[in-house]
């Protein structure tokens, strides 16, 4: 079964600092990544999704930008944030069918 | 109209309960159903997944679906305290790749 790695866990930026948010998945090859915002009160709100390398969808424009290099690796980019850029970022990557297996989650902090 | 609701709760209910967790839905097409636990600070755990119309069941925990009423339930049998948590219903918004549309969330709290 596939296992999802996100990092870093938590972090807090100053509004207009960069971001990077790295995803990563084992135990499976080819999987459709997906990146996710989860705010409070206002559920997952899907971001990016990606079939392949280089491939990537947007649902919502905004500043931010998603990167796929290697086949499991997905990343997660601004150049400038936002204080409504807070949230916690959710990773996730099909597990057969619809289905979808997410990662444990990077909790971002803007101030 | 959002295309899943789900009442937010919170819902607290006693130890040994049996809970039912509600959302209706909007869109017809693409009927694949999910339910996922989420723990607080954590990623949300998917627990179960249906395409039928029906019931579910895996252990203590049954998934039924009214297509006809487009509304889907999950039921905890015996309740643990264990089993508070936030709990996301989904479905898939279009063939293909295409993301899973989220309910908000219900808030569940089994008191011991």
């Amino acid at each position: 079964s596939q296992t999802i790695h996100q990092w870093p866990a938590t972090l807090v930026q100053p509004v207009g600092s960069p971001l990077s948010l790295e995803c990563t998945v084992e135990g499976t090859s080819n999987p459709n990544l997906y990146w996710y915002r989860q705010a409070a009160g206002r559920g997952l709100q899907l971001l990016f999704y990606s079939v392949g390398i280089g491939q990537i969808s947007s649902e919502v424009p905004q500043n931010l930008s998603a990167s796929r290099p290697q086949d499991r690796q997905f990343i997660l980019s601004s150049k400038k944030l936002l204080l409504s850029d807070s949230g916690f970022y959710l990773c996730a990557c099909t597990g057969g069918g619809e289905t979808q297996y997410f990662g444990p989650g990077t909790r971002l902090l803007v101030l | 109209q959002k295309e899943v609701e789900q009442d937010p709760g919170p819902l607290s209910v006693p130890e040994g309960a049996i809970v039912s967790l509600n959302c209706t839905y909007s869109n017809s097409a693409f009927q694949y159903f999910m339910w996922y636990r989420q723990y607080s600070r954590k990623g949300p755990e998917l627990l179960m997944y249906t395409y039928s119309s029906g019931n579910k069941e895996d252990g203590r925990f049954t998934a039924q679906v009214d297509k006809s009423s487009k509304y889907i339930s999950l039921f905890i049998r015996d309740s643990q305290p264990s089993d508070s948590a936030t709990y996301l219903c989904a479905k898939n918004s279009g063939g293909g790749a295409d993301g899973l549309t989220f309910g908000k969330g219900t808030h569940l709290i089994i008191q011991p």
